[in-house]
């Protein structure tokens, strides 16, 4: 199993569409979690933390199910300028701030 | 603040040639972080370090080495170069204790190498 798993798009979608982005980790221990966005050729950059308890920045909501060791990204009223590969990202457990990123899921939003 | 800076943002190099590319980051982060990432991959970490003085290995090191003598600056030097080192170089650095992130990774813009 990988370390961190994300759904493998693209993505396509309409403007205005809403879309829900998941991804798994394999390690129990970890305990932060982060979504980041890619432009095409870009450096990768924060988007947002994801807390246990859920949190939401405008248009985007971040889930984490530690249970099932799961999260998750929603972005409502999808923007042109959504468009873009988002990172799953988790750290690795007891080695400092060492991060695990995903292989990311590219999203294409359409006019 | 500048944040996390590289140079060069392009570079060509022929098969057997040495370069470095400079990493330098203004944010008193303690860690730093070079990754690699190929078209249409993910990132691969390829060495990191904890602090001035301290460097470890990450998951594709061979054909790198680093030093860390500052805390500010990260420098990766490619001895021989190869065109399996054709890649998109990023430098990144946090702010984290050994038990917890404190702070995620902000990365540089990045340095396009390629070998030919």
């Amino acid at each position: 199993r990988k370390e961190v798993e994300q759904d493998p798009g693209p993505f396509n979608v309409p403007e205005g569409a809403t879309v829900a982005f998941n991804c798994t980790y394999s390690n129990s221990a970890s305990q932060s979690f982060f979504w980041y966005r890619q432009d095409c050729r870009k450096e990768p950059k924060l988007l947002m933390s994801v807390y246990s308890s859920g949190n939401e920045d405008g248009r985007f909501t971040a889930q984490l199910n530690r249970a099932s060791q799961y999260i998750s990204l929603l972005i409502r009223d999808s923007k042109l300028s959504d468009s873009a590969t988002y990172l799953c990202v988790v750290n690795v457990p007891n080695q400092g701030g060492k991060l695990i990123f995903g292989q990311g899921t590219e999203l294409s939003v359409k006019p | 603040n500048a944040g996390v800076t590289q140079t060069p943002k392009f570079r060509i190099l022929k098969i057997g040639q040495s370069m470095t590319l400079q990493c330098t980051q203004d944010m008193n982060h303690n860690y730093m972080y070079w990754y690699r990432q190929d078209p249409g991959m993910g990132l691969k970490l390829i060495y990191y370090s904890v602090g001035a003085g301290i460097t470890d290995k990450g998951e594709v090191p061979n054909g790198y080495n680093v030093s860390r003598s500052t805390t500010e600056d990260f420098p990766l030097r490619l001895e021989l170069a190869a065109p399996s080192q054709t890649s998109v170089y990023f430098c990144a650095s946090s702010y984290s204790t050994w038990r917890e992130v404190i702070d995620t990774q902000y990365f540089g813009p990045g340095t396009r190498l390629t070998v030919l």
